[in-house]
């Protein structure tokens, strides 16, 4: 069975600075990615997603993730912060073969120092 | 509109009542999920359902049950709600499309006293 972990469960960061959200999942089989974000008082909406191909995948706002296969990792990064970035981000993992459900890291909570 | 529509948005009830939360979607999937959010948890997966004759427990269903009504519309019910049960739960959809990602809705904040 696969499972996803994320190990900081809160990451402040001054505005403008740059910030990295870790991941590292476990599978027996190959599978897909994903960052979803989710603001205040709202669902989650997706972030970025690796499917096969070009490792470093871009998303909304900025984002990008690099999918590492032998690090069994799938890392978020921003060059430079802003405000509104202030969220919960959550990790997630899908198998390739049967995708019947997404499974959920435990999730990071990115607060924005002005 | 919203895609996916949760109601309602809170609700507050008495340990050992029965509550229904109910989800509808208009993207036309077939995939359907709930999930449960609580602090330093993340979601974890109460039920999924492929299509309205095909039901499967996720990960944590004890003391939950769901209905699938039709393809747009998927119910979670708490049959003796539990004071462990206050947290916010997620309806999700999803397309057969392997590397679908899901869709959802605003949640639901339920806390029973």
């Amino acid at each position: 069975a696969q499972s996803v972990t994320q190990l900081d469960s809160q990451v402040p960061v001054f505005e403008e600075a740059p910030v990295e959200l870790r991941c590292n999942y476990s599978s027996s089989v190959s599978v897909y990615l994903f960052w979803y974000v989710q603001y205040p008082n709202q669902g989650l909406q997706l972030l970025l997603k690796y499917l096969s191909g070009s490792t470093l995948v871009k998303g909304i706002n900025g984002f990008e993730a690099e999918f590492n296969k032998s690090q069994t990792s799938f890392h978020l990064r921003k060059p430079s912060v802003h405000i509104s970035d202030t969220a919960e981000y959550f990790c997630a993992v899908s198998e390739y073969s049967s995708a019947s459900k997404i499974i959920f890291g435990s999730g990071t909570r990115l607060s924005i120092r002005p | 509109d919203a895609d996916v529509t949760q109601t309602p948005r809170n609700r507050i009830t008495k340990t050992g009542k029965r509550i229904m939360l109910e989800c509808s979607q208009t993207k036309g999937h077939d995939r359907m999920y709930w999930y449960r959010q609580d602090p330093g948890l993340g979601l974890r997966l109460i039920y999924y359902s492929f299509d309205v004759k095909d039901i499967n427990k996720g990960e944590i269903s004890d003391g939950y049950s769901v209905s699938r009504q039709a393809q747009a519309k998927f119910s979670l019910s708490l049959e003796s709600a539990i004071p462990n049960q206050t947290a916010l739960y997620f309806c999700a959809t999803r397309s057969e499309t392997r590397e679908a990602e899901a869709f959802f809705g605003q949640g639901t904040r339920l806390t029973v006293v």
